[in-house]
């Protein structure tokens, strides 16, 4: 049972205009949100994250939103830029376990020039 | 530079063998951990270590074992008891096991598996 979904294997856009990647978890228990950046044949390298008393984490062009009723995260970057093309990974984690992160199964942003 | 260096690249392993994949890292993070990574789906914990001579199994354990003899180093082998072993492996580390959920991990490049 996946606990950290994303349903959209891949998104394009246009450079400059919004993307939007989407998030969604099962686990009540996760408090803790962050997203990931991979290029190919290159480890993921960590770009965001939220904690569950917040809604909103904006860092430069990127924005994670959160909507805890609807366990619902997702990544908004402005203005999109071909090198912002890439695999997105959505994690979760339970701040106060010893275990780790859960992982999404990732979305290929690309950003069109 | 501090990071965390995964050897070798790419690998080549027969039917049957057992082969190793390095991890070390410079970072003075106590917690380690592997993943795996297989077209379509998430990174799948295989074990973490939250301290020197100390891991534990993640979801995909089976045919997989490690050893954790220094905090540097964090080595994963793939046993010939492991059925579809060919995916890409990702090392990663964090500052301790509070700190993987505060500052996320520091990965590796990975290392590319494929088995003969």
């Amino acid at each position: 049972d996946q606990q950290v979904k994303q349903n959209s294997p891949s998104l394009s856009v246009q450079e400059g205009r919004i993307s939007i990647l989407n998030c969604d978890y099962t686990n009540s228990m996760f408090d803790y949100f962050l997203w990931y950046k991979k290029y190919p044949a290159e480890g993921p390298t960590f770009l965001i994250s939220i904690s569950s008393i917040k809604d909103k984490n904006e860092d430069g062009r990127f924005t994670v939103f959160l909507n805890k009723s609807a366990k619902h995260l997702s990544l908004h970057i402005v203005p999109s830029q071909p090198g912002d093309s890439a695999v997105y990974f959505c994690a979760a984690s339970v701040s106060s376990s010893a275990r780790q992160l859960t992982f999404g199964s990732g979305t290929q942003l690309t950003v069109l020039p | 530079d501090g990071g965390i260096t995964q050897s070798p690249k790419y690998l080549f392993r027969k039917e049957g063998q057992n082969v190793t994949l390095s991890c070390e890292q410079n970072l003075n993070h106590d917690a380690m951990y592997w993943y795996r990574q297989d077209p379509g789906q998430g990174l799948r914990l295989i074990y973490y270590s939250q301290i020197v001579n100390d891991f534990q199994k993640g979801d995909i354990a089976e045919g997989y074992s490690v050893s954790r003899e220094k905090k540097e180093s964090f080595p994963l082998t793939v046993t010939s008891a492991q059925k579809n072993p060919t995916a890409f492996y990702l090392c990663a580390s964090s500052i301790d096991f509070q700190g993987s959920a505060n500052y996320g991990y520091t990965f590796g490049s990975g290392t590319r598996l494929t088995v003969v």
